[in-house]
């Protein structure tokens, strides 16, 4: 089944670490995105890539990065920079530009110890 | 303002109630508009696109009224699995190098009780 995986599930990083989150999809979507949800909040856009090798920050990219070498591939860096990262991560997909809405992975939950 | 408003709730209805949740957007251009139903430390799922004609889904009826830059989601005969956090999503207008981004409400609760 086409579909978008996300991992680790559960991730824990000390302070001043970076760490890495996996999003892969094998949906043949061209977009793709990242987002980080708080506690009683809505989702917020970190980056988003609409095609390989380009991407663009969305609302809280700071202390963040991604790379997109690879049309399935759209890994999220948690920087040291980000002074609160303790969140939930989800990653999208969509077909690209159009009317449709997104398909999410089953997200990463972060948390600094 | 934010760029898409819902009421947090919680809304707390009995078995086989009818609950209505609302929505408002403030950018006129919007384009497309959704409702994901969100699980306790889950994902985002698609529920139902909203057309301007209005929809239903099942027990599900979503409606759209541009003009008032209005959304709304009505459940009848609520079932408890039906317990989740219900997210009022609105997407841009795409085109040049916009590419039509999806922007959340903070969601709706709702817990169906016995």
């Amino acid at each position: 089944d086409g579909g978008i995986t996300q991992s680790p599930k559960y991730l824990f990083r000390k302070e001043g670490q970076n760490v890495t989150l996996s999003c892969e999809q094998n949906l043949n979507h061209d977009a793709m995105y990242w987002y980080r949800q708080d506690p009683g909040q809505g989702l917020r856009l970190i980056y988003y890539s609409q095609i390989v090798n380009d991407f663009q920050k969305g609302d809280i990219a700071e202390g963040y990065s991604v790379s997109r070498e690879k049309k399935e591939s759209f890994p999220l860096t948690v920087t040291s920079a980000q002074k609160n990262p303790t969140a939930f991560y989800l990653c999208a997909s969509s077909a690209g530009q159009g009317f449709g809405g997104y398909t999410f992975g089953s997200g990463t939950r972060l948390t600094v110890v | 303002r934010k760029e898409v408003e819902q009421d947090p709730g919680p809304f707390n209805v009995p078995e086989g109630a009818t609950v209505a949740f609302n929505c408002t957007y403030s950018n006129s251009a919007s384009q497309s508009f959704f409702w994901y139903r969100q699980d306790c430390r889950k994902e985002p799922k698609l529920l139902m696109s909203v057309y301007s004609s209005g929809n239903e889904d099942g027990r599900f009826t979503a409606q759209l009224n541009r003009a008032s830059q209005y959304i709304s989601l009505l459940i009848r005969d609520s079932k408890l699995s039906d317990s989740a956090t219900y997210l009022c999503v609105v997407r841009g207008r795409a085109g040049g190098t916009s590419y039509g981004k999806l922007t959340f409400g903070q969601g709706t609760i709702l817990t169906v009780h016995p």
